[in-house]
């Protein structure tokens, strides 16, 4: 079974700052995709960035991006120029394209005004 | 374009009882997955629906089960609830086409307890 491990369960960042955080998963898989949600108090998951293990080139999504290094099993997620309404639970996720997601414990992320 | 709704939105039940959970998917999508998320821990996947089948499970008893309709609407029903089921239930919809991974799109949950 595949296993996300996220450490530092809170984080905090100072607003217009950068924030990363960090992820490591185990998979014998070469072919898989990996994700980062944000769930804010609302509860609902929002899907932040997602990156393919074929693509060597590193996702972005304006103020967000990811360092992926596959042969360490390494996503980390940098938030840059944090926002007020960054502030949320932010899960690092795995799947191996059968649409079945494995979720990390998730890290808060607080944002200083 | 309607979203993925869940129904209730907060429920309480006993240890022992019966519950049912709906989810409502996005229009159309045809693949229905259930998490279960416990305070403080990521989701957990429960079970996949794809076009009225189980289509993939996760570590769970057979108490939890489920349906999906027609619509591609689901339900999921836990039985003889234990004081752990306690949590909040996630639905995601997805449409699955051949090849690829097929973006899933989360309700806002059912928060289940268990007293």
């Amino acid at each position: 079974a595949q296993t996300v491990t996220q450490s530092q369960p809170e984080m905090s960042v100072q607003e217009a700052e950068t924030v990363t955080l960090s992820c490591t998963y185990d998979t014998s898989e070469s072919d898989y995709y990996l994700f980062w949600y944000k769930q804010p108090p609302s509860r609902q998951m929002i899907l932040v960035i997602r990156q393919e293990a074929y693509k060597q080139q590193n996702a972005t999504e304006n103020r967000f991006s990811v360092n992926f290094q596959k042969a360490a099993k390494s996503f980390s997620l940098k938030i840059s120029d944090s926002q007020l309404g960054d502030a949320a639970m932010y899960f690092c996720a795995y799947s191996r394209g059968n649409n079945r997601l494995a979720f990390g414990k998730g890290n808060q992320v607080v944002v200083i005004p | 374009e309607t979203g993925v709704t869940q129904s209730p939105t907060h429920l309480i039940k006993t240890r022992g009882q019966q519950v049912t959970l709906r989810c409502s998917s996005q229009s159309g999508h045809n693949t229905v997955s259930w998490y279960q998320q416990a305070l403080g821990q990521g989701p957990q996947f429960i079970f996949q629906y794809y076009r009225e089948e189980e289509n993939g499970r996760g570590n769970f008893p057979p108490r939890f089960s489920g349906l999906q309709f027609p619509n591609y609407s689901s339900e999921l029903n836990v039985n003889a609830l234990e004081l752990d089921d306690s949590a909040l239930y996630l639905c995601a919809s997805s449409l699955a086409i051949s090849g690829g991974y097929n973006e899933q799109f989360f309700g806002p949950g059912t928060r289940l307890t268990v007293l």
